[in-house]
Formats: C-alpha cells, sequence, structure tokens
C-alpha cells in the first residue's frame, strides 16, 4: 500500500536557523515519484519539488536542500537560514504505479512550520 | 499566463443547498482532478477526468458529483452540502500523470452554515 508520513506535526524555529523536515514513504513500486509542496494560510499548494525513484542525487536550490534515501525509504526537506516567509504547512506527497496512469498524489499528513523573527 | 483558475475563492452555502464550484485551465492538459482539504487534513483526490474518462475514488460519497463539459473545465457539485463538507476544495491539472508533474489551482475554501 502507499502511504507517507510525516512524523512532525508542528515545528517552531526561530529566524536563521536550520530545520528539517522528515519524509517517510511506503510504495511496493520500483517507479514512482516524491513530491514536497509548500501551501501558506492563503491556501494554494507551491509546487517545490519533483524526484522520480531512479535518481537519488541530492538537490539544492537556494535555502532549500532535498535528501532522498532509498535504504530508509525517505526524502527530507531542510530550509536553510530559515526566514519567516518560510511560515506555512510543507506537504510530502508520493505518485507510483498503483495510482495508475493518472497518477493520484497521495499526501503526507503535512508539518507546520512556523518561523519566529 | 497558462494557469489552472478555481471560482470562486470564497463560497458560503446553505446546509443542503446544492453548490458547484468550478475549475478552468489554459494549459490543455488532459487530466483534471478534484482534492477535498479539511482544515489541519492532507489533501484527498475525490475523483478526476482523464480527457472525458471519470474515475471516482471508492470513499467519495455519493453527495459529490463531477462534470466536465471540454478540455477547459471541471465542475464540482455537491447535491446536499452538510457541515461536514466544509473545507479547501483544490482543482489540480496533468498532461496525463505522474511523470509531467501538476499544476494545482488556489483553491476554494467553502464554508457551510
Amino acid at each position: 500500500a502507499q502511504k507517507v508520513t510525516q512524523a512532525q506535526t508542528e515545528i517552531s524555529v526561530v529566524e536563521k536557523e536550520d530545520v528539517t523536515l522528515d519524509c517517510v514513504y511506503e510504495t511496493r513500486d520500483t517507479t514512482y515519484y516524491l513530491f514536497w509542496y509548500k501551501q501558506p494560510p492563503s491556501g494554494e499548494l507551491v509546487f517545490l519539488i519533483r524526484r522520480n525513484s531512479f535518481d537519488e542525487q541530492n538537490e539544492i536550490s537556494g535555502r532549500y536542500s532535498w535528501n532522498f534515501q532509498k535504504s530508509t525509504s525517505s526524502f527530507n526537506f531542510t530550509i536553510t537560514a530559515s526566514q519567516v516567509v518560510d511560515s506555512a504547512v510543507y506537504f510530502c506527497a508520493l505518485s507510483d504505479a498503483g495510482s495508475g496512469n493518472t497518477g493520484k498524489l497521495i499526501f503526507g499528513q503535512g508539518t507546520t512550520l512556523q518561523v519566529k523573527p | 499566463d497558462a494557469m489552472v483558475i478555481q471560482n470562486p475563492r470564497y463560497q458560503v452555502t446553505q446546509f443542503g443547498k446544492p453548490v458547484t464550484l468550478s475549475c478552468s485551465q489554459t494549459l490543455n492538459h488532459n487530466v483534471m482532478y478534484w482534492y477535498q482539504q479539511k482544515s489541519s487534513q492532507a489533501p484527498k483526490l475525490l475523483f478526476h477526468y482523464y480527457d472525458k474518462d471519470f474515475n471516482n475514488e471508492a470513499d467519495t460519497p455519493d453527495n459529490f458529483q463531477s462534470r466536465r463539459p471540454n478540455t477547459s473545465f471541471c465542475f464540482l457539485d455537491i447535491r446536499s452540502p452538510g457541515l461536514g463538507d466544509a473545507a479547501m476544495y483544490l482543482c489540480a491539472t496533468s498532461r496525463g500523470g505522474t511523470v509531467y508533474g501538476y499544476t494545482f489551482g488556489s483553491g476554494t475554501r467553502l464554508t457551510v452554515v
């Protein structure tokens, strides 16, 4: 069965601290995609990254970085030098062959990040 | 800019009064999805269209229906809204599934009074 677990419900940090959001996934498929989305208070889902199961390279984009480890089925997200504008709910999501050719997204429960000034 | 547009941004409806939420896209994507997101929960897929083919999730209540009259538009109809249907409804599109990624609209926040 497909499942995404974000064990951290809420995280609070002070501005400029680094913070890591954890994501653990379950799938029986060898081909799958993992995503991170940001949801600010306004409600829209902002796409951050997509990673396919064959690409285990870590990625860095500005202050954001992602660590994909198939051995532990984890796809963790780190924000370096956090800013108040990073405050949002962050969702990790999975789509695999079990989702059919139309690719249903299975979301984790989300982690609420609060960055205090 | 090509995008996914949801109207209205906020919708208030009365208990039991039918309501329709709309989604339009200028991306010419094949697939359109409707997700329901209740407060402090993850988005949950209700159904999707691949072109004209409708695919309902097994646990989507019968109270929820959808229409896709053409490629650009997709509607979510709630026949008799209950208090438990208050949520953010998110529309998303995709060119053909996971490998192409998804584009989400800004959502419609539904309140039932």
